[in-house]
């Protein structure tokens, strides 16, 4: 069965710093691999995913991530942490071949110190 | 455009008592899911639903039904509410699509059982 780990429940950054999130999954076959955030009180937004094709995916407000086979890893980044980054970052997995479900780590809770 | 709706967005129960919390998308997608979050334990799927007159079990599924009452609704229910049932419940929507397309999720209900 797959399964997503994120490591570290809480990170925390001052501004202008690099933000780094992790994110490893575990699966059988192909992932499809996604990053949310959540801002307080509100759903989920898509940041970017993961389908195939290049590695290194690029999504809103300048975050990035690199999916990485070998480490079975997807960890989030973003070179310079703006106060507006402080929210709950979410890694999830989708199994290719159809399989519909969507399933999330635990979450990071990033906050942005000035 | 409104994506997906949930109501109520903030509901209060007493153990034993029942509701349904209503979910509508209109992005013409075939499936649908719930999940509930937890602290710390990041998004859990309750049900799913793959196409209109289908459902399945997540995760977590004990205490929950649901009805795809069509292609826009999917509806939860809770027969017998419990506090352990207090939690933010999601509804998301996505194409199937081969696993590569992302969910698109509502702004929760916050359901407190006391």
């Amino acid at each position: 069965a797959q399964s997503v780990t994120q490591l570290g429940s809480h990170v925390s950054v001052s501004e202008g710093a690099l933000v780094l999130l992790r994110c490893n999954y575990s699966s059988s076959v192909p992932p499809y691999l996604f990053w949310y955030v959540q801002y307080p009180n509100q759903g989920l937004q898509l940041l970017l995913k993961y389908t195939t094709g290049a590695t290194l995916v690029k999504g809103i407000n300048g975050f990035e991530a690199e999916f990485k086979k070998s480490e079975t890893s997807f960890h989030l980044t973003k070179p310079s942490a703006h106060m507006s980054d402080a929210a709950e970052y979410f890694c999830a997995v989708r199994l290719s071949g159809g399989y519909n479900k969507l399933i999330f780590g635990a979450g990071t809770r990033l906050a942005v110190h000035p | 455009n409104a994506g997906v709706t949930q109501t109520p967005k903030f509901q209060v129960l007493k153990t034993g008592q029942s509701m349904t919390l209503q979910c509508a998308q209109d992005m013409n997608h075939n499936s649908m899911y719930w999940y509930r979050q937890d602290p710390g334990m990041g998004l859990r799927l309750i049900y799913y639903s793959a196409s209109e007159g289908t459902t399945d079990k997540g995760e977590v599924p004990n205490g929950y039904n649901v009805s795809r009452l069509n292609k826009r609704e999917f509806s939860l229910r809770l027969e017998s509410a419990a506090p352990s049932q207090t939690s933010v419940y999601f509804c998301a929507s996505s194409e199937p699509g081969g696993g590569g397309t992302e969910a698109f999720f509502g702004q929760g209900t916050r359901l407190t059982v006391v």
